[in-house]
């Protein structure tokens, strides 16, 4: 099936700095989602894309919808110990509903 | 309560039991879903419930899962005889359908640990 490459696998970063990861497809994706899950808990919705080529902010996240459909990356600006967590980009394959994800991205933020 | 609520939070098997996991969707949500989640992983879709209409069944990996919905609200999915490689986490997502997806919602899941 259709599989999303997600890097880096892990980052390690100090506080304050700006972080990025990005996700891509050997094929087209209509709906671009970034996915923030913490310890024993489910994915939260982060931001969702839904058209090629759209800048998307939330916060100090932001994420942008590849213009060729087959990639997309997140952003996170001046980062904070509680942005520790795993990252996921995923989206829904063709027409289906049920969701494709990333392998994840592992955040810490060192003090 | 308001959001998707699965149970047990933890369950410890032994290899050839069968298990049963519960997931109550949000109230009105006649999408539900469940994926697996093995360590270090991204989720893996398993099955996709929608209203009256028969199940997607497309991501169940072998014939000892199963899952059903009773009355369009609660899910169950169970595996039969369990293997070791059934151990990860199970979890469970719920939204209105046709819907966008910032109201789909995922439970905390269950940790199905296979001894």
């Amino acid at each position: 099936g259709q599989q999303l490459n997600q890097s880096p696998q892990s980052m390690f970063i100090q506080e304050g700095e700006d972080v990025s990861m990005n996700c891509t497809s050997s094929s087209i994706f209509n709906t671009w989602l970034w996915y923030k899950q913490d310890p024993g808990e489910g994915p939260v919705l982060l931001i969702a894309l839904y058209k090629a080529g759209e800048l998307t902010s939330n916060g100090r996240l932001t994420a942008q919808f590849g213009i060729t459909r087959k990639d997309s990356f997140l952003n996170i600006s001046a980062s904070i110990p509680s942005d520790v967590g795993i990252y996921f980009c995923a989206g829904p394959p063709g027409s289906a509903r049920q969701l494709t994800f990333g392998s994840g991205t592992q955040l810490t933020v060192l003090p | 309560g308001a959001g998707v609520s699965q149970s047990p939070s933890n369950k410890v098997t032994e290899k050839g039991k069968d298990v049963e996991l519960r997931c109550d969707p949000i109230s009105g949500h006649t999408a539900l879903y469940w994926y697996r989640q093995s360590l270090g992983q991204g989720l893996e879709f398993l099955i996709y419930f929608q209203g009256n209409s028969a199940p997607d069944k497309s991501g169940l990996p072998s014939d000892r899962f199963s899952a059903e919905r009773t009355g369009g609200s609660v899910s169950t999915l169970t595996i039969q005889r369990t293997q070791q490689e059934d151990s990860a986490v199970y979890l469970c997502a719920s939204s209105p359908d046709p819907g966008p997806y910032e109201k789909l919602f995922f439970g905390s899941g269950t940790q199905l640990s296979v001894l």
